[in-house]
């Protein structure tokens, strides 16, 4: 399968728990994102890597939020002292962007968080 | 700041014609995107506008009207398996890069 890749699917955490979840993008593709979807929204954004580097973060994703791409690979997005309102589906993407143009994003099938 | 709007539901009889209207206000635009998600599944690309006019692709076509501010998807000969919401998104510079945002997404129902 060459699709995204995201891991775990599911997380149940206590509320104060740090959490990480991984992220595999399309092997060729250089951008990479994080997206957070709660029930009847649609994706919202968090955060973006072109290759290694961060390009720009989400009011939303507060200093409990971190996001890494170290290698321009895989990357992995930490909530840390998680708390209820964290409860949703994270969804990662990439895409190939080029000087000839933008291409679609390509989503994972998401990691749903539940704090209790 | 970035806003789209479009129809929270809407409901159509199998092997019919609906359209999912989206208008958007934004700072900046580059092109209108549509995503299909089914319950549980992820968003998944079905087509874009960078210019004015329409684009097919199958039974589903969008169309942009940049001056208007306003796109629509308009799928044809519905299916069953069509069910599922469809969300409109813009892309629109940002920090010297390009950005994506999504609308509330559209449930489409679609009934025998």
């Amino acid at each position: 399968d060459t699709g995204v890749s995201q891991n775990p699917r599911h997380k149940i955490t206590k509320r104060g728990q740090n959490v990480t979840f991984r992220c595999d993008p399309i092997s060729e593709h250089n951008r990479l994102y994080w997206y957070r979807q709660t029930l009847g929204q649609g994706p919202e954004f968090l955060t973006y890597f072109q290759n290694e580097a961060q390009l720009e973060k989400s009011r939303l994703l507060s200093d409990r939020f971190s996001a890494e791409r170290p290698k321009g690979s895989f990357s992995t997005l930490e909530i840390q002292r998680t708390e209820q309102g964290d409860s949703a589906m994270y969804l990662c993407a990439s895409s190939l962007v080029t000087l000839a143009g933008y291409n679609e994003q390509f989503f994972g099938p998401g990691t749903r968080l539940t704090v209790l | 700041g970035q806003s789209l709007e479009q129809p929270s539901e809407v409901t159509a009889v199998e092997g019919a014609i609906v359209q999912i209207n989206c208008t958007y206000q934004t700072s900046g635009f580059y092109g209108l995107s549509w995503y299909q998600q089914h319950d549980g599944g992820a968003p998944t690309f079905l087509s874009y506008n960078g210019l004015d006019g329409l684009e097919e692709t199958g039974r589903f076509s969008s169309f942009l009207s940049r001056s208007d501010s306003y796109g629509y998807l308009l799928l044809q000969e519905l299916q069953m398996k069509d069910s599922a919401s469809y969300f409109c998104a813009v892309r629109f510079p940002s920090g010297g890069y390009q950005k994506v945002t999504f609308g509330t997404g559209t449930k489409l129902q679609v009934i025998p």
